[in-house]
């Protein structure tokens, strides 16, 4: 079926570096496509978004990159901070499944100081 | 999310008994979504609902019922069929548009007793 796949699963970077996390999705379809960030026992918040009529996306340190023809879309976290630890999901509509939101499995980011 | 609403925060679960989850809204969006988290995993769908009296399965609707009367509230009942029920649901409300972005309540965690 239709799907969303995520890597890395887990991500250890120090404090300063960059982090990049990918996520393929499979409708050539899908037409949004958001960034959510996830603390420990907490609700997932929205920190990026992008349509598919964009090829880039930045808010500060964060930017999102689509390649509509190989189906990829990434997010990019510059200048990391301890505060940026968290799981990172992505997700994707699927038009054939309804134009709901389908998630990926997450990435745990770990920065370490 | 300030306008988003669910209850209670945590909840115990005996065996063979039905559990209702609430998540209101003041938000005036047309669009809500239950989902499922476990330890470490991705979010999964169990109902959706994108207009008043009607909604829709999910990917994991088995054992969990809703209902949708109102517009500002889309009550989850974990029924003694869902063998599994220990995990964190998310409420999400959103548009009807695709491509616009779902908004997340602060979740409640149910346990089996």
């Amino acid at each position: 079926g239709e799907n969303v796949e995520q890597h890395p699963s887990t991500l250890s970077v120090q404090e300063g570096d960059s982090a990049v996390i990918k996520c393929t999705y499979s409708d050539s379809a899908s037409n949004y496509f958001p960034w959510y960030k996830q603390e420990l026992g907490k609700r997932p918040q929205l920190i990026i978004d992008i349509r598919s009529n964009v090829g880039e996306k930045k808010d500060q340190r964060i930017a999102v990159t689509l390649n509509k023809t190989a189906k990829h879309f990434s997010l990019h976290i510059t200048e990391t901070q301890p505060e940026d630890s968290a799981v990172y999901f992505c997700a994707a509509t699927i038009k054939a499944a309804g134009n709901k939101l389908t998630f990926g499995g997450g990435t745990r980011v770990l920065v370490k100081p | 999310d300030g306008g988003i609403t669910q209850s209670p925060k945590y909840l115990f679960r005996k065996e063979g008994q039905n559990v209702t989850l609430s998540c209101e809204q003041n938000l005036n969006h047309d669009a809500m979504y239950w989902y499922r988290q476990d330890p470490g995993q991705g979010l999964r769908l169990i109902y959706y609902s994108q207009i008043v009296n009607d909604f829709q399965k999910g990917d994991i609707a088995e054992g969990y019922s809703v209902s949708r009367e109102k517009k500002e509230s889309f009550p989850l009942t974990v029924t003694s069929a869902q063998k599994n029920p220990t995990a964190f649901y998310l409420c999400a409300i959103g548009r009807e548009n695709s491509n616009q972005p779902q908004h997340f309540g602060d979740g409640t965690r149910l346990s089996i007793l």
